[in-house]
């Protein structure tokens, strides 16, 4: 299974609300990543966790929560967010946080903010 | 630090046109260079990545890239355009040296293919 799956595919969800991504990968990687990309923009790196450990938080504000619960999940938790966090969200995952070894990024969930 | 610049926001080609995708980067290192594509409301698919050894890279669909260390440029090239080909493209590098957990991608280039 070589395969990174994101759930769900569009969300839309207000200002107030609270809802959550799910990220999954079965490749026994142990790096895996949040991104954001916005419309004809590149990804831009959010979060990274490294055997479960949260090791790069890039500045993201508060209202983002990750949570690496095992070796093959990863959640970000979503509250009180901005219609400007509209976005596409990546994740991603890496066998290892060295080496010449490729990310692989799942499908992406569509987030609107309304 | 480590930069990568992508020349030509948008290529448009007929279709069996040779298809050349600009990119050129900066790294304190060694680097390890990456092309990924996307489709239309999709996530990022590898297409090559150079690491260490054969200079001339070939990846999935056709696609080919050359590593050029004197010229800092690692160019995505394919023969024949198919419509198919239309996309996001980016190219990206990472450092070969301690923990180069960190991609940094190039703007991208929006390839457009002509019937």
């Amino acid at each position: 299974d070589t395969e990174v799956t994101q759930t769900p595919k569009h969300l839309v969800m207000g200002m107030t609300n609270k809802k959550s991504l799910k990220c999954e990968q079965h490749m026994g990687h142990r790096a895996m990543y949040w991104y954001k990309q916005k419309a004809k923009k590149p990804p831009e790196l959010m979060f990274v966790y490294s055997y479960e450990k949260l090791s790069i938080n890039e500045s993201v504000p508060s209202r983002f929560s990750p949570e690496c619960p095992n070796s093959s999940l990863l959640n970000l938790h979503l509250h009180a967010l901005q219609p400007e966090d509209s976005a596409l969200y990546l994740c991603a995952s890496r066998q290892g946080l060295a080496g010449s070894n490729e990310q692989f990024f799942g499908p992406g969930t569509r987030l609107t903010v309304l | 630090a480590q930069s990568v610049t992508q020349l030509g926001s948008h290529v448009s080609v007929s279709e069996g046109a040779l298809v050349l995708l600009r990119c050129n980067y900066s790294s304190s290192v060694p680097p390890y260079l990456f092309w990924y594509v996307q489709y239309p409301n999709q996530g990022l698919q590898l297409l090559l990545k150079y690491t260490t050894g054969a200079t001339l890279v070939k990846g999935i669909n056709g696609f080919e890239a050359e590593f050029k260390k004197s010229e800092t440029s690692f160019h995505l090239t394919k023969p024949s355009a198919h419509m198919s080909d239309a996309a996001e493209y980016f190219c990206a590098v990472t450092n070969s040296g301690g923990s180069n957990y960190k991609l940094t991608f190039g703007k991208g280039t929006l390839l457009t293919v002509n019937p």
